[in-house]
């Protein structure tokens, strides 16, 4: 199966920390995804990356950004957080060879 | 940005009842994708529609693409507690999988 793995599902962080969401994919996917998810705004994408080392920016990239050293891992960094960044993320992948994105299980971030 | 509007937006029905969710935009779309998500979950794909006019079958969910692949609908009948869960719909403008998504549709469907 393939799986994607988000590696903190809550965390908690204060204002103006640097937070770091990490996510991993064992399917050799080109295509990474980062986007977040708010009530009554849907899923926002917020990086995507085609390859190592690529990064393209999505519809809010403001106040993150990216790092994909490897294939398989894909970094969203909040460089200071704040509170209007409080927010489900979720990170997704896709392979060329077929058309199904796969998502992991989101990452549940709240700045006080 | 490309919009997708979904509609509606909140559904609570009982158990045996029909329903249908559509998916609609101005634009055109390469491909559309249907996903379901439970609370705490990442979403889960349903299907992919690609080719319009094209209708995909999944047990009781069915599945419609537009003739100008500008819209989509699903239509799930004798609802069950189990389909309980966030629908969204997904659009591929780029045919590079950006998706933009839906705002989604919350299903609730009582016993």
């Amino acid at each position: 199966d393939v799986k994607v793995t988000q590696s903190s599902r809550y965390l908690v962080k204060r204002t103006g920390e640097k937070v770091f969401l990490e996510c991993v994919q064992d399917m050799d996917h080109e295509n990474m995804f980062w986007y977040r998810q708010d009530p009554g705004l849907g899923l926002r994408l917020i990086y995507f990356s085609y390859d190592v080392k690529m990064k393209e920016k999505g519809d809010i990239p403001e106040g993150y950004s990216v790092s994909r050293e490897k294939k398989e891992r894909f970094s969203l960094i909040l460089e200071s957080a704040s509170t209007n960044q409080t927010s489900m993320y979720l990170c997704a992948s896709y392979g060329t060879a077929g058309n199904t994105i796969y998502f992991g299980e989101g990452s549940w971030l709240t700045v006080v | 940005t490309q919009l997708l509007e979904q509609s509606p937006q909140f559904l609570s029905i009982q158990e045996g009842e029909n329903l249908t969710v559509y998916c609609n935009s101005s634009s055109v779309f390469s491909s559309l994708q249907w996903y379901r998500q439970e609370p705490g979950e990442g979403p889960v794909l349903l299907v992919t529609v690609v080719t319009g006019g094209e209708v995909k079958k999944l047990k009781r969910l069915t599945f419609q693409f537009g003739d100008a692949r500008k819209d989509s609908s699903l239509h799930i009948t004798a609802a069950q507690p189990g389909d309980t869960g966030l629908y969204l719909c997904a659009g591929d403008f780029s045919g590079y999988s950006t998706l933009t998504f839906g705002k989604g549709t919350m299903l609730l469907v009582s016993p």
